[in-house]
Order: C-alpha cells, then sequence, then structure tokens
C-alpha cells in the first residue's frame, strides 16, 4: 500500500531533550512537508523540501531541525530550544511540490512531560 | 504574510440540508485551492481540489472559486451526521512553499 508513515503516534518529551519524529513514504512525492497544529488552530509550516538534500524553513522553523537525505525520508527533530513543542505534528509529501495537493500521515501527538 | 480566512464556527446544519462553507485568502497569485476535513484526533483528508474559476462538483461536494473576489466556497448537499468534522481552506499562492491553511470551520450536522 502506498502512503506516508509517522512514527510514533504518540510521543513524551522531558523537558531539555531532542527529539526525532520520523516521515517516510513510498507515494514516489517530490516534496515533503512538516506542519504543526496546535487546539484550535490551522495547520502552520515548520519545514518543507522539494528535493533531496535540499530544504527550506517556514513559518515557524525556530527550535526544529531537518533532513533529506533520501526522497523516502524527512525526518523532523524538535530541539531543547523549541519553548512550546507540545502539540500535533504533521507530514505531508505531493508529487510536483509547487500546485498540487498534498497528502498526510497520521500524525504524530508530542507531549512535554 | 499569506493569509487564509475562514469563519471558525461552529456552524449547524440539519441533516440533509446544504452546509456552506467559506474562506478567503490575500495572496492575489494564489493558483490552488484545496478543502480538507479533519475528524477530531485525526489528520487532515483531502475532499476537494480547484485550480480555476467557476464551480467543480463531486458526489455531494461541489467547491466553487472566484479569484477576483479571492474566494472560494465549499458546498455539501444532502449533509448527513458523518460530515461533521473541521473543514480546512488550503491555498498554494505564488512560490513553491507548500500549502498555506485557514484555522478552519467547525461544521455540525444536527440528525
Amino acid at each position: 500500500d502506498g502512503g506516508i508513515t509517522q512514527s510514533p503516534k504518540y510521543l513524551f518529551r522531558k523537558e531539555g531533550q531532542n527529539v526525532t519524529l520520523s516521515c517516510e513514504q513510498n507515494l514516489n512525492h517530490d516534496a515533503m512537508y512538516w506542519y504543526r497544529q496546535d487546539p484550535g488552530q490551522g495547520l502552520r509550516l515548520i519545514y518543507y523540501s522539494q528535493i533531496v538534500n535540499d530544504f527550506q524553513k517556514g513559518d515557524i522553523a525556530e527550535g526544529y531541525s531537518v533532513s533529506r537525505e533520501k526522497k523516502e525520508s524527512f525526518p523532523l527533530t524538535v530541539t531543547s530550544a523549541q519553548k512550546n513543542p507540545t502539540a500535533f505534528y504533521l507530514c505531508a509529501s505531493s508529487i510536483q511540490g509547487a500546485l498540487t495537493e498534498a497528502f498526510f500521515g497520521q500524525g504524530t501527538r508530542l507531549t512535554v512531560v | 504574510q499569506k493569509e487564509v480566512e475562514q469563519n471558525s464556527g461552529p456552524l449547524s446544519v440539519p441533516e440533509g440540508a446544504i452546509a456552506s462553507l467559506n474562506c478567503t485568502y490575500s495572496d492575489r497569485v494564489s493558483q490552488s485551492f484545496f478543502w480538507y476535513r479533519q475528524y477530531s484526533g485525526k489528520s487532515p483528508e483531502l475532499i476537494m481540489s480547484i485550480y480555476s474559476n467557476g464551480d467543480k462538483e463531486d458526489g455531494r461536494f461541489t467547491a466553487q472559486l472566484n479569484k477576483a473576489s479571492q474566494y472560494v466556497s465549499l458546498l455539501i448537499r444532502d449533509s448527513q451526521p458523518s460530515d461533521s468534522a473541521t473543514y480546512l481552506c488550503a491555498v498554494i499562492g505564488g512560490g513553491a512553499d507548500g500549502l498555506t491553511f485557514g484555522k478552519g470551520t467547525h461544521l455540525i450536522i444536527q440528525p
């Protein structure tokens, strides 16, 4: 089955820790995205990548880092510099990157304990 | 700063009636427009895309786009309780930088 897989579904982080969220797709999509969603809010873009070994900051990149070493994978690291990391994190991909719809993984809910 | 505006609701509609959801956007060179449905605790699911002015119909759903007014809407005919969800409007602007989302409209279909 083709799709986007995010793991884990739930993640708990202690203050001061870095954590990495996984996103893998087997749709052969060029572009991949990370969004953050807070309760009652829309999705805000953290980082995006249109091609392997290249990525750009979105609207709220501070405290986050990414890599794109393979077309299929776009992991997101939430660093200790992110002061309010508790949120629902969504990974998406699209076929051309510019004008076409994006499809989402099932999300990772991160909670700071 | 690109903006996408939606009425947060809740919008309450009787079962069987037409639900009308609206969205405005600020970037005049926006090219692609999407409606996603999101159930509580789940990820967004694409239900409609529209790229040119006019109407696009798919089953019970109709998307309407008016680029001159920077307005896009979604009509849901014969509303069902399973349509109760948050509907997110998303826009791709002039740059290749992904979708910009509105905050969503919470739709409640009353049996």
